[in-house]
Order: C-alpha cells, then structure tokens, then sequence
C-alpha cells in the first residue's frame, strides 16, 4: 500500500511569510500532484510534476519533486489570504492504472492579515 | 454541464438506513471516480470507472457499499445499511481518459457531505 505523509498538518501565519509543506513516501511515483481544497469544494488541480528533481512555478508557487520519485515539496513565497486552504499531494502509482491517485494526509493552511 | 455535477450537496440519514448519491460528470469524460474524505483529511480512493472495461471495486470498505455507471455517464454510489463511520464527503471526479499525467486532469465536483445519526 503506497503511503503519502504530509507535514505539517496545520500551518497558521501572517501575510507575507513564506512557507513549505513536504508531501514523503517510501514508495516511487510515475507522478506527483499538488491539489487545493477549499471549504464546500472538491480539490483544484494546481500542478503535476513528472521527473525526479522537477521544479515547477506558479506564480508565488514553486513545486519540486524528488529526484528519487518519493517525495515533494511546496514553497509559497510572500503568502496572502488567498492561499487559505487544504493543500493535497497526490501520487500516481509506477504500474497500474495511472489515473488511481493515493492522496496524501492534508496541510491546512491558513493566512491572516 | 461546465464541471461535475453531484447530488445531493448535504444528506443526514439514521444509522441502518440506506442512501444513493448521484455523480454527473463532465459530457464526454470516459474516467470516472469515487472518493470518500473524512473531516479535513485526505482523500480515500473507493472505486473507479472506465468506459466499458469492468471498475476497480479495490477500495470499496465493505459490501455495503457498491456503485454503478450508467450508458458511461452517471454514476450513483450506494451505501446500505448506513452505520456512523460511513458520514464523510463523497467527493466524485472525472477525467477524459486514464493516461499517465500530466496529459490527463481530473476534476473533482463539490461533494456529498454525509451525516449518519
């Protein structure tokens, strides 16, 4: 069974503050997802990264993916109230079908004036 | 429709009842899933669907839940003889086929919140 710990669970700062969340497996993934939830919706894609050592930027959002293929991380640059939400990793399993993500355990975060 | 559409949005229902939710997915996405979300965590895999091939049932908790696709369209999921732990969201999504990403986006609908009293 593949596993995603996400950490922290919570992340509660100001405006401004940068900030990372870690998304660790022990298993290897064909590719890894970073979704945003916010309250009453369903998750929003933000980015999908496919190759060990990846980076990827969106805007304020800078995602990288392990050169291993086990882990990830998010970096938020200059955060703002905006961001608020539950942010969710995803892995697609190495065989299989590709499309049957494992998700992983959650960040909440939350940004304040 | 523009996005997944699932219905209903809320339900409360007494324990041993049974109830149905309904998913429409995105016109033409042949990819269709089923996930289940406790109170602010992540999302538990339960069962997925493409085209006419059989489902992958491997998430299913128990054999009071089943689902079933219709014409390659809708789905209902259905959970029979409701018990406490089954009240989460059940979070439906689609994507047009199952191809390795990035290719393939899937898009999640707003959920059935479930409460079992």
């Amino acid at each position: 069974t593949q596993l995603l710990e996400q950490s922290p669970q919570f992340l509660s700062i100001q405006e401004g503050e940068n900030l990372t969340v870690y998304c660790n497996s022990s298993s290897v993934f064909s590719s890894l997802q970073w979704y945003r939830q916010e309250p009453g919706e369903g998750p929003v894609l933000l980015v999908t990264v496919v190759t060990g050592g990846e980076v990827k930027k969106l805007k304020r959002l800078t995602f990288q993916f392990g050169d291993a293929r086990k882990d990830s991380s998010l970096h938020i640059t200059a955060a703002q109230p905006g961001d608020t939400g539950l942010y969710l990793c995803a892995g697609a399993p190495p065989t299989g079908t590709a499309s049957k993500l494992t998700f992983g355990t959650g960040t909440r975060l939350q940004v304040t004036l | 429709g523009a996005g997944v559409s699932q219905s209903p949005s809320n339900k409360v229902t007494e324990k041993g009842k049974d109830v149905e939710l309904r998913c429409d997915p995105i016109s033409g996405h042949t990819a269709l899933y089923w996930y289940r979300q406790s109170l602010g965590q992540g999302l538990e895999f339960l069962i997925y669907f493409q085209g006419n091939s059989a489902p992958d049932k491997s998430g299913l908790p128990s054999d009071r839940f089943s689902a079933e696709r219709t014409g390659g369209s809708v789905s209902t999921l259905t959970i029979q003889r409701t018990q406490q732990e089954d009240s989460a969201v059940y979070l439906c999504a689609s994507s047009e086929g199952t191809g390795a990403f990035p290719g393939n986006t899937i898009y999640f609908g707003e959920g059935s919140w479930l409460t079992v009293v």
